[in-house]
């Protein structure tokens, strides 16, 4: 069973502080994707990853940063926070484009920002 | 790029009682397209999937089905029980963006 690994379930961070949110997985996906989700939005991507040292941009990532050094684990970076950024964060891989395969989730991290 | 919309936002039904979910999408080059189910405080999950080259797929109480030419598809739960109460969101994997999009979630409640 895939497992992805998120490395804190809750978070509480001030505002201007660099967050650091990581992520592992163990079934050598080739992608990985972190999500924010908020009541009534649902899950909006903010960066995915295809390959290691490889991002993409995904529809809100204004305000972060990711990175991947090794095929395992993608990191979402917070360069300052700020207090809207305060939401339940998802990462997930995925086998690839090729394979047509669904999402295997972590369990989230929720942040507060304050 | 892709947008998937999901309706109801919101559906309530009694225990026994089917609940259907709609999504439609926009983009013909998604060609697969996976539902997750979320409970309260846990992990989204997939319970069932769909390739494009396939009309409909069932697994027990769940069926899925998707019509290409008017780009949607649904989700069907028949003979519902309390445990089937969580948010339901539907997705598309867009092939060339290599990415998913999701709905924005259903929010089922089965009443006993």
């Amino acid at each position: 069973d895939v497992k992805v690994t998120q490395s804190s379930r809750y978070l509480v961070k001030r505002t201007g502080e660099k967050v650091f949110l990581e992520c592992v997985q163990d079934m050598d996906h080739e992608n990985m994707f972190w999500y924010r989700q908020d009541p009534g939005l649902g899950l909006r991507l903010i960066y995915f990853s295809y390959d290691v040292k490889m991002k993409e941009k995904g529809d809100i990532p204004e305000g972060y940063s990711v990175s991947r050094e090794k095929k395992e684990r993608f990191s979402l970076i917070l360069e300052s926070a700020s207090t809207n950024q305060t939401s339940m964060y998802l990462c997930a891989s995925s086998l690839g484009a090729a394979y047509n395969s669904p999402l295997h989730f972590g369990n989230g991290t929720r942040l507060t920002v304050t | 790029g892709e947008n998937v919309e999901q309706h109801p936002s919101t559906l309530s039904v009694q225990e026994g009682d089917s609940a259907v979910i709609k999504c439609t999408y926009s983009d013909s080059a998604s060609n697969y397209f996976p539902w997750y189910k979320q409970e309260l405080g846990k992990r989204p999950q997939l319970i069932i999937d769909i390739r494009s080259n396939v009309g409909e797929k069932k697994d027990q109480r769940i069926a899925v089905t998707l019509n290409k030419t008017a780009k949607h598809f649904s989700l069907h739960i028949t003979e519902t029980q309390p445990e089937d109460s969580a948010v339901y969101f539907c997705a598309a994997f867009h092939n060339t963006g290599n990415q998913f999009y999701f709905g924005t979630g259903t929010s089922l409640t089965v009443i006993p």
